[in-house]
């Protein structure tokens, strides 16, 4: 079964600092990859999603992630963090052929003023 | 578009109560989640539902879970005898499919503390 690891359990930035959040999977096939934000007492909001083509994905609120087969990661980008960006980010994994999703343990984003 | 709908949205009962959740996901979505999220952890799948039947139950403790959907739209979920270690946030979701694609849309979960 496909699994998700996020390395990161929390990361600190600063308000205008990059960011990037770890997510490496484990699928023997293709897989569907999901990046989720939670904020406090919320439910989970999609950002972006890769299911084939190009492995650069932009998504909502800035941010973009890119696939990399040989690494098998999918790691969360964004040039610029925002104090709103403070939450919890979920990196996630499908199957092809059945629709079980893997969450990871989530990376709690903490930014600095 | 409306999301998915959750209510409570916060419970607090005592072990060995019951306790019952409602979800009305978005509007022609056939295919429905359940999912327990422990703190400190990611969601868990406990059952899928396709219009109103089980794809998938098989993380669902079923000894004390039940979930249903009689008419393929609004799902409850519900737990009984409740144990402490049931406090968590019960999150549904509900999917669209484009292009051959599952997408998962969740709502905002329904938080339930077992004293």
């Amino acid at each position: 079964a496909q699994s998700v690891t996020q390395p990161d359990i929390h990361i600190t930035v600063s308000e205008g600092a990059s960011l990037e959040l770890r997510c490496n999977y484990s699928y023997g096939a293709t897989p569907y990859l999901f990046w989720y934000v939670q904020s406090p007492g919320q439910g989970l909001q999609l950002l972006l999603k890769y299911f084939s083509g190009d492995t650069l994905v932009q998504g909502i609120k800035g941010f973009e992630a890119e696939f990399k087969r040989s690494q098998s990661s999918f790691n969360l980008r964004k040039p610029s963090v925002h104090w709103s960006d403070a939450a919890e980010y979920f990196c996630a994994v499908a199957s092809y052929n059945n629709n079980d999703m893997r969450f990871g343990a989530g990376t709690r984003l903490t930014v600095k003023p | 578009e409306a999301g998915v709908a959750q209510s409570p949205r916060y419970k607090i009962i005592e072990k060995r109560q019951s306790v019952a959740f409602w979800c009305n996901p978005i509007s022609g979505h056939a295919t429905l989640y359940w999912y327990q999220q422990i703190l400190g952890q990611g969601p868990k799948l406990l059952i899928q539902f396709q219009n109103n039947g089980v794809v998938d139950d098989s993380q669902l403790p079923k000894d004390r879970f039940s979930a249903e959907r009689l008419k393929g739209v609004d799902s409850t979920l519900k737990i009984q005898p409740a144990k402490l270690e049931d406090s968590a946030v019960y999150l549904c979701a509900s999917s669209s499919v484009t292009g051959g694609r599952e997408t998962q849309y969740f709502g905002p979960g329904t938080r339930l503390l077992v004293l």
